[in-house]
Formats: C-alpha cells, structure tokens, sequence
C-alpha cells in the first residue's frame, strides 16, 4: 500500500514567520509531486508540480524543493501572512493521474 | 486557470434515500473526472475515475452499485449515492482532468452529505 505522510498535521505561525512542511512519498515508481493550498470551502488549488529531483520552484514567498530518491519534498512559506491560513496538500503521482494524498497541513497565521 | 463547480455544497438526506451530486467543467472539456471521498482526519482517497461515454473504473473497496458515476457530456459528472446510511456522510469532492492543464488536475468546491 503506497503511503504519503505530511508533517506536521496543523501548526500556528505568527505574521512574518518564515515556515517549512514536509510530505513523504514512495520513491518508487515515481512521475510526479503535486502541492496544493486548500482553503476552507474553496476548490484545492494547484500550487506546483514537481517532477525533476532536485527541483525547486518558486511562487511568490511560496516555494518547494524535491528529493525523489529518499521520497521527500518541503513547502516553505517566507514571511507568512494571515491570507497563507489554508491546508497544504500533496499527492504522489505516478503517471496514472490516481493521486495518493496526505493528510495535509493545516497552517493558520496569526495577525 | 481551469474551472470545476460542484453542486450542492451541503446536502442532507434521509436514511434510505439517494442523493446526486453534479461536478461540472465550466470553460473546458473534461475527458476524464476523479470522484474523492474524505472522512474526517483522513485523506482524500480515490473512489473512481470516469470517463466521458464509458463506464467508470471503480478503486478496491468501492461499491459501483451503491456510488452510479455518470459522465454523459465532456462537462458534466454525477455521483449518485443510492440508498444512503449514516456510514455514507462524508465530503465528496470531484477533479477534472483537462489537456490544457499537462499533468495537473483541477478540483471542484466539494460537497458535504450528511444522512440522517
């Protein structure tokens, strides 16, 4: 059964935080990472698709790095602000689109 | 980027009734939707992939008599939950799988059933 694990489950940073997430994930049979930021009663929304190990890829104060080979990947939020408050997702992809998600992250930020 | 609306939001229904849930593609075609289901502090877990004119994939564990997937038009889904229990509330929440996007899926709102 493929497995993958994000921590942690919930955390509160203050306004100006910088902060950091994991997600864990097969490193086998490997096509794709996808991060997503779902906010409450809102569609999740795609942040980035990680594909290369080693990539790194940037959004605004927003940006993930990718290991393929130990099956990890960080989310890292800089400077982190009131409207960052949402679940981050991941989903392991490999190649078939039947996404196997996390749990998710529950960030809120305090002002 | 795409859009995808999922109809109703928050549902109730009685025990022994069933209950429809639309997903719909508002400015592309969709060849193909996902249908998720998530019980609290869980993830979201696959239920079956539908394709447009064709019959639905169902995953392990997933009663394809019980969740009718339909995907009559490159636009539109619906998950029928028949003969609801209490076991069945949860939030379902359905994807879209469109070529403009290369690999990445876009999700509708989600909806909530409860059964009561």
């Amino acid at each position: 059964i493929l497995n993958v694990e994000q921590s942690p489950q919930s955390l509160h940073v203050q306004e100006g935080d910088s902060t950091n997430f994991t997600c864990s994930f097969p490193s086998s049979n490997f096509y794709a990472l996808h991060w997503y930021r779902w906010e409450t009663a809102k569609s999740p929304e795609a942040l980035f698709v990680m594909t290369l190990n080693g990539d790194e890829k940037k959004k605004g104060r927003i940006s993930a790095t990718l290991n393929t080979k130990e099956g990890y990947s960080y989310l890292y939020i800089k400077g982190s602000q009131p409207e960052d408050s949402a679940t981050y997702l991941c989903a392991f992809d490999s190649g078939t689109y039947k996404y196997i998600f996390g749990t998710g992250t529950r960030l809120k930020v305090l002002a | 980027g795409a859009v995808v609306s999922q109809h109703p939001s928050w549902v109730i229904c009685k025990s022994g009734t069933s209950v429809k849930i639309e997903c719909r593609s508002l400015d592309f075609q969709a060849t193909t939707m996902f249908w998720y289901r998530q019980f609290p502090k869980q993830s979201l877990m696959l239920m079956a992939t539908s394709n447009e004119g064709s019959k639905a994939t169902y995953e392990q564990g997933v009663e394809k008599d019980k969740f009718l997937i339909n995907h009559a038009s490159l636009t539109l889904s619906t998950l029928t939950v028949t003969s609801a229990h209490p076991e069945d509330s949860s939030f379902y929440i359905c994807s879209a799988l469109t070529d403009l996007s290369g690999n990445t899926i876009y999700f509708g709102e989600g909806s909530w059933l409860t059964v009561v």
